[in-house]
């Protein structure tokens, strides 16, 4: 069946550095790819999407691309905040169009 | 504008109980999931209701149950609670057919079994 992982956690950063989270899918067909981010104490935020491949999805200064041949989708952003430490989970709409499957979430810790 | 609501916010239930968790989706929404998340692990696919039928259902006892009502809002209902039960339930709510556009999720009701 479909499938997210996603690299194990936590990460640890400095203020201002680049962040790198990796996701790989396994699918059929072609779903449409998200992330999702959760703050302590807080459900899930949508933080960005793409629906094909090759698109590039985008919010906040995070970004990530649907990349078709190596099945990814891995979230980057050029100068990671305090404010962005939270849980930041991959998923993906199964085929059927109703299910989302998540990875096991990474936590991004930033240090000031 | 509303977002997904959900109560009760924390429950604390003795293992064998029954428990109903509840959820009014966000403001134009008509299809409500449910999803469960353990602690430290990723959300899992309970069910999705639309047109108060259950759409799909993922890989959870028939001690799962729910409900929709005609105003789209929604309950998850549980008997015969399990320690393993203890979990953060999540709500989500799109409209039908957005669904590869992402969901709205609610905070979530924190049960806990003892």
């Amino acid at each position: 069946g479909d499938s997210v992982t996603q690299m194990e956690g936590p990460v640890t950063l400095s203020e201002e550095a680049f962040l790198t989270i990796n996701c790989t899918y396994t699918a059929t067909g072609y779903p449409s790819l998200f992330w999702y981010v959760q703050y302590p104490g807080e459900g899930l935020q949508l933080l960005l999407k793409a629906t094909k491949a090759d698109d590039k999805g985008s919010n906040k200064g995070f970004e990530a691309t649907y990349r078709k041949e190596t099945t990814s989708f891995h979230l980057e952003k050029g100068s990671v905040q305090v404010s962005d430490s939270a849980v930041y989970f991959c998923a993906l709409l199964d085929t059927g169009g109703f299910k989302t499957i998540f990875g096991a979430g990474t936590r991004l810790f930033v240090k000031a | 504008d509303a977002g997904v609501t959900q109560s009760p916010t924390h429950l604390i239930k003795t293992r064998g109980q029954q428990v109903t968790l509840r959820c009014s989706p966000k403001s134009g929404h008509d299809t409500v999931s449910w999803y469960q998340q353990a602690l430290g692990q990723g959300p899992q696919f309970i069910f999705q209701y639309y047109e108060e039928e259950e759409r799909q259902r993922g890989n959870f006892p028939d001690r799962f149950s729910g409900h929709q009502f005609p105003n789209y809002s929604s309950e998850l209902n549980v008997n015969a609670l399990l320690l393993g039960d203890s979990a953060l339930y999540l709500c989500a709510s799109s409209l039908a057919g957005t669904g590869n556009y992402g969901y709205t999720f609610g905070s979530g009701t924190r049960l806990t079994v003892v």
